[in-house]
Formats: C-alpha cells, structure tokens, sequence
C-alpha cells in the first residue's frame, strides 16, 4: 500500500515549457486535490476532483489545467510555464467521509 | 472568504521546553480544524478536532479547540529534536471539503 505517489519528485523547466505532474492513489479514495506550497504562504489549493469525471478550481488555477484520468490518477499540466509556478506541488487524497486528507512526497519544480 | 491565521511564523526552543502553537480561524459553517506536522517532505496528520474543549491527545502532542474563541492549541511538552518541523493547520470547507492553509509554523529544537 504505497498511499499518494506523485511523479517526477524534481523538474527543472524553461520558460514556456509545458509538463505533466502525475498523481496517483491506492486508498480507494473518491476525492484528489493539487496544492502548491511557497515560502511562507502555507499550502493553497489550485484544483481538486470530488469524484472520477469531475474536476473544480481551487483558489490559484491561473496557469493550470488537470486531468482525473480514473479514480486512481489526478494530473496537473502546465501549458507555458512560467517562473511565478516555481513551487513545490503537493497532491492529496481523501475518502468520502472524514475531512483529513493524505499527502504525496511532493513535486519540487523549477522554472527558469 | 476563509481565513486561518497561525502564530508565531516561527520558534526556537531547546531540548525539553514545552511549545504552544497557535490557530485561528475564520470559516463559514465551521466543521473541523486539522493540524499536520510537515519535516521535509509531505504534511502527515495530527489531529482532527470538531468539538470545543475536548482534549485529542498523542504522546506528548495535544491539542484543543475553542469554538468561542475561533482558535486552537497544539501543545508539545518535553520537545525533541525531532520535532523540528513546519505545523500546519487546515479548515475544511464545503461538502468537498477543500481545506484552507495557515501559513505554518516552524518550529526548530536545539540539543
């Protein structure tokens, strides 16, 4: 039971490159969310997907779009990136029911 | 729009100190307050609490929360240096339960 896999764990980008940020979960989980983390912002949601087909924008979508390929995997694209989306991505997962939500290693990227 | 502020941003404290950190919160329809320790890589779970004054409690790690006053309390007593780390703690909002971030605070245990 590996729990949230996020791949890659590093990534260096130029500008206007485009990536994938792949997630996925073995909990069964009907819930999935992408956050990105700052220097001392905390963590702010940019998307999540309350269920398998459906998708929703958090507070910080500008710039990104995702993808709920089954109910295992969520995926964040970057279409142009940009040096303002150097962050660490965290991707989560949640069950129907309680609130707490279980976290993948993170994504630390890099855009020059 | 929900606000969860924490306090302080930041502490140092020696082996043995007890620590209170802070969490205030401002959430429409308030169900929850969630604390999670952060070391080097993803946040883990600590505690979920939804009733007032009632006590959640692991190891040396507690924490309460006062409904009335809007805030919460995680207390650790005889620190270690591994408890060095980001505490973060989060509202849930809406039936999807997006949560909202304080910015975290960090913590950091000298021997």
């Amino acid at each position: 039971n590996a729990g949230v896999t996020q791949t890659p764990k590093f990534q260096v980008l130029k500008t206007g490159q485009s990536m994938t940020l792949q997630c996925a979960q073995d909990m069964n989980h009907n819930s999935m969310y992408w956050y990105r983390q700052d220097p001392g912002m905390g963590l702010r949601l940019i998307y999540y997907s309350a269920s398998e087909g459906t998708t929703d924008k958090g507070e910080v979508p500008n710039g990104y779009n995702v993808s709920r390929l089954n109910k295992r995997e969520f995926s964040l694209r970057l279409e142009s990136a940009a040096p303002s989306q150097t962050s660490v991505y965290f991707c989560a997962s949640r069950t129907g029911g309680p609130d707490e939500q279980f976290f993948g290693p993170g994504t630390r990227l890099t855009v020059l | 729009e929900d606000k969860v502020v924490q306090s302080p941003l930041s502490l140092v404290v020696h082996e043995g100190d007890t620590v209170t950190l802070n969490c205030s919160y401002e959430v429409t329809n308030f169900r929850s307050l969630l604390w999670y320790k952060q070391e080097k890589k993803a946040p883990t779970f600590l505690f979920m609490l939804t009733s007032s004054g009632i006590e959640k409690k692991s190891g040396r790690l507690s924490s309460i929360l006062d409904k009335k006053e809007l805030s919460s309390i995680l207390n650790i007593t005889a620190t270690q240096t591994g408890d060095s780390a980001i505490y973060l703690c989060a509202a849930p909002s809406g039936a999807n339960s997006k949560l909202t971030f304080g910015k975290g605070i960090t913590l950091s245990v000298r021997p």
